[in-house]
């Protein structure tokens, strides 16, 4: 069964400073998905930023950045220029073929004016 | 605009009561999903209905019956629950291979419905 580590329940930044959220995952699978999602306070969860796993190139969404390590089993969310907005909770999670997410516990960012 | 809407967004019931959460995507998909959000606890899958077909059941007790009547609703119907169901119940869609659309693998929340049993 897959599994998705975040050993770091929680996070702090200062405004317009860059932060890296960590995230581990152990699978036997080749091909599969790798996702950020973010949920801010109160608010829906919407995705951040997805990652296929037969490619390469680290994915990039304007101030959001990956550094995806196949061999590692490492996928870590780099955010740019932190904004207040950027507050939330940010779920790892890993995706195969039809099988549902599996999601790791969350790291909870607070950004500071 | 959210594509997946979820009522009510609180509800708060007795122990004895019975009620239901409902779910519904504008999407397209042909998945959806129930997931439970506990304070300090990952997300917990709940029930996967693929093409309304239930495919998963996550060893969820009982007390929690989904029902899925098309592939654009799906509902939680509650009954007899413990103060320890109290949490947030989220709703999710995707497109999962097996039809025309591309499968993205990416699912689409709802914003939750914050449960309290008293």
């Amino acid at each position: 069964a897959q599994t998705v580590t975040q050993s770091q329940p929680e996070m702090s930044v200062q405004e317009a400073e860059t932060v890296t959220l960590s995230c581990t995952y152990d699978t036997s699978e080749s091909n599969y998905y790798l996702f950020w999602y973010k949920q801010p306070p109160s608010r829906q969860m919407i995705l951040v930023i997805r990652q296929e796993a037969y490619k390469q190139q680290n994915a990039t969404e304007n101030r959001f950045s990956v550094n995806f390590q196949k061999a590692a089993k490492s996928f870590s969310l780099k955010i740019s220029d932190s904004q207040l907005g950027d507050t939330a909770m940010y779920f790892c999670a890993f995706g195969s073929g039809n099988t549902p997410l599996v999601f790791g516990k969350g790291t909870r960012l607070s950004v500071i004016a | 605009e959210t594509g997946v809407t979820q009522t009510p967004r609180h509800l708060v019931m007795g122990m004895t009561n019975k009620k239901s959460l409902k779910c519904e995507q504008h999407l397209g998909h042909n998945a959806m999903y129930w997931y439970k959000q506990s304070a300090k606890k990952p997300l917990e899958l709940m029930f996967v209905y693929n093409f309304k077909e239930q495919t998963e059941n996550n060893s969820v007790p009982s007390r929690f019956s989904p029902e899925c009547p098309n592939s654009s609703h799906l509902f939680l119907h509650l009954h007899t629950l413990q103060p320890e169901d109290s949490a947030l119940y989220l709703c999710a869609s995707s497109q999962r291979t097996g039809s025309t659309k591309p499968n993205t693998g990416e699912l689409f929340f709802g914003e939750g419905s914050r449960l309290t049993v008293l």
